[in-house]
């Protein structure tokens, strides 16, 4: 069964020092998302990606936070200058569509679920 | 105010009985689905099921179901003849088809413990 992969399982960093964070999509998806779960907390949202774009992202993706699909299967989250607060499991997801798939336009179905990756835990001294 | 709301931080369940996990969520879109998700102790975000706003039955996977009260916007999960296994974090989210778009809101989740 086709699964989404992440690089590595736990990483560790100084504080200051730039991460890129690596994932590997199901192959045909087309909707890559990135999560993160600080320790004992509830998993947020960081931002979607589509079409080589951006299409959302929340106020927890500033400008320290960047992300990029340089070929045609990896999907990678930048953090440029990490922070203590940065520590946290960051889940990478993909979906096949946005929310319309499975034919009714206007219903969500489980077409549209995402498939989460085993998560990367990052580890900010 | 919070989408998606769990309010047992904790749950026990004897084995082989059956536990509700509760959440409630919050949303005007009319189009929205509700998702469960496991992480077990390793950390992994593992799919149980999911309930689409229009559907009409309640969702059951296997020894999942899914009481679906959609006036009272509450989506809790049952589970049935519980494992050893079946120990781990549980998360309910929702996407919501026009108002936001594409990203999960999760709660902050519940802690089982099935006791043997």
């Amino acid at each position: 069964e086709p699964e989404v992969t992440q690089t590595p399982s736990h990483q560790v960093t100084q504080m200051g020092q730039e991460v890129i964070l690596r994932c590997v999509p199901i192959s045909n998806h087309l909707y890559f998302y990135w999560y993160r779960q600080i320790l004992g907390q509830k998993v947020e949202f960081l931002v979607s990606f589509y079409n080589n774009e951006i299409s959302e992202k929340s106020e927890i993706f500033d400008d320290q936070f960047s992300v990029e699909r340089p070929d045609g299967s990896n999907f990678t989250l930048k953090i440029r200058s990490t922070k203590l607060e940065d520590s946290a499991m960051y889940f990478c997801a993909s979906s096949v569509a946005r929310g319309s798939g499975g034919g009714d336009s206007g219903r969500l179905s489980s077409y549209n679920e995402q498939f989460f990756g085993p998560g990367t835990r990052l580890t900010v001294l | 105010a919070q989408k998606i709301t769990q309010t047992q931080p904790g749950m026990f369940v004897q084995e082989k009985e059956a536990v509700t996990l509760d959440c409630t969520y919050d949303t005007s879109d009319p189009s929205y689905g509700l998702f469960w998700y496991k992480q077990p102790s390793s950390g992994e975000m593992i799919f149980l099921i999911y309930q689409g706003s229009y559907d009409q039955q309640n969702a059951t996977e296997g020894r999942y179901s899914l009481n679906f009260q959609k006036a009272r916007k509450s989506a809790n999960l049952v589970i049935s003849a519980s494992q050893l296994g079946d120990s781990a974090m549980y998360f309910c989210a929702m996407r919501e088809r026009y108002n936001t778009g594409n990203q999960f809101y999760f709660g902050t989740g519940t802690s089982l413990t099935v006791i043997p």
